[in-house]
């Protein structure tokens, strides 16, 4: 199975901050990464996939880059309800997907 | 309104067996890629099994054979049967709908339902 790799873990940031997350895959996996936003006690929810399109609704002040085996997720202003953990998933090798261990985004 | 709702989940004892389910409104289960994903305590995220529009299905190594998946389309309502559970098994269980219709991009989840295997 393909590994990935997040990085930091865990994070702590303040509103109006610029944050970024990576995920690294034990190989490449192209284009094929999703990230996802998951609050306490509730589902994860879908924000980006192929690396870097938008999902419907998905507020702008999210991004996402990369290719191969590193991405990133760019928050480029924290808003309040931004903190979160963040997880990457790869969606190269069907149907062995992966997801990453996630990033705890906490408030500063 | 597209919405998932899991229920079924509960304690159960290691070699035991259950049956979750997750109903679904707003579209059609039997249109679409549906999956369930798992999360242990404090833990990441796992894929478990897909059921495809056809009918075909897949699994993660860890649950083939114990696990089957499976659909009502009456009741447009999809199955996760769990047989020979073990600790390691124990999770919160999402429905996931995979609307690309196999590039694994979960748009809409249910809540969860927690499974714990423990004696």
């Amino acid at each position: 199975d393909i590994q990935m790799t997040q990085s930091p873990s865990s994070l702590a940031a303040s509103v109006g901050d610029r944050v970024t997350i990576t995920c690294r895959a034990s190989q490449s996996i192209i284009n094929y990464l999703n990230w996802y936003q998951q609050k306490p006690g509730k589902a994860p929810k879908l924000l980006i996939s192929d690396a870097s399109r938008l999902h419907s609704g998905v507020p702008s002040r999210f991004s996402g880059s990369g290719s191969g085996t590193d991405f990133s997720l760019t928050i480029s202003s924290l808003q309040p309800e931004d903190f979160a953990t963040y997880f990457c998933q790869q969606t190269h090798i069907i149907p062995q997907i992966t997801f990453g261990q996630g990033t705890r985004l906490e408030i500063k | 309104e597209v919405q998932l709702v899991e229920s079924g989940g509960g304690l159960v004892q290691p070699g035991g067996s259950l049956r979750l389910s997750c109903a679904a409104s707003g579209f059609t289960v039997s249109s679409t890629y549906m999956n369930w994903v798992r999360q242990a305590p404090g833990k990441g995220l796992e894929w478990v099994s897909v059921i495809y529009g056809g009918g075909y299905t897949l699994y993660a190594d860890s649950v083939k054979g114990r696990f089957t998946v499976s659909r009502d389309d009456s009741k447009n309502t999809l199955y996760l049967q769990m047989n020979s559970l073990r600790g390691d098994d124990t999770a919160v269980y999402y429905c996931a709908r995979d609307e690309t219709r196999g590039l694994y991009e979960f748009d809409t989840w249910g809540q969860g339902t927690l499974v714990t295997v423990s004696s």
